[in-house]
């Protein structure tokens, strides 16, 4: 069992290119979500999904997009990218709303 | 809007010493309750959660945590500390349509020899 897959694990950036996080998970979880890690800040919720073609924002969206056409994958996008967006990016899953998550080992995410 | 608060950042204990980590949430509702731990490079991993019940919760690796609703408090203990529980800890908590979690900033546990 795979669990939550996110690639690629690193990636450098220059500001104002775009790129796709991918996050694929097998376990047939409804509940999805796209966090950033930043130090001292914890985790901030950027877009969640409750199923495959409903999405919504979450704390932090500016500059991000999300689509879920499919249970199994949660794709994040970024625009343009800045360097305020370098950090961690975490994918989650849940099966149901108040189970655990399942985390991604992330994608660090470097903007220069 | 729901928050949570993790009053301390870093807390070095020695292996064998107890522990306990502080968590204080806001939220208007009954709370859903989590804590993750993260190793160093890696993914959160959930110890345990507090739905309702029993306010004292049994997790994974021989940490507990004690719901108290009168100080808006989750916090999590172990008794003995191993050098292997070194690592973040992350409290958390759901609104009840399920759909945010809310994440404490953490705070990074040290275990001294």
């Amino acid at each position: 069992n795979a669990g939550v897959t996110q690639t690629p694990k690193f990636q450098v950036l220059k500001t104002g290119q775009s790129m796709t996080l991918q996050c694929a998970q097998d376990m047939n979880h409804e509940y999805m979500s796209w966090y950033r890690q930043d130090p001292g800040m914890g985790l901030r919720l950027i877009h969640y999904s409750v199923g495959a073609g409903i999405t919504d924002q979450g704390e932090v969206p500016n500059g991000y997009n999300v689509s879920r056409s499919t249970t199994e994958d949660f794709p994040l996008r970024l625009l343009s990218a800045a360097p305020s967006q370098t950090s961690v990016y975490f994918c989650a899953s849940r099966l149901e709303a108040n189970y655990g998550y399942t985390f991604g080992s992330g994608t660090r995410l470097t903007v220069v | 809007a729901q928050s949570v608060t993790q009053p301390d950042i870093h807390i070095t204990v020695s292996e064998g010493a107890s522990l306990e980590l502080r968590c204080n949430y806001s939220y208007g509702a009954t709370p859903y309750l989590f804590w993750y731990v993260q190793s160093p490079g890696q993914g959160l991993q959930l110890l345990l959660k507090y739905f309702s019940g029993d306010t004292l919760v049994q997790g994974i690796k021989g940490f507990e945590a004690e719901f108290k609703r009168s100080q808006s408090s989750f916090n999590l203990r172990k008794p003995s500390v191993h050098w292997s529980d070194a690592a973040e800890y992350f409290c958390a908590v759901n609104n009840n349509a399920g759909n945010m979690l809310t994440f404490g900033g953490g705070t990074r546990l040290m275990v001294k020899p």
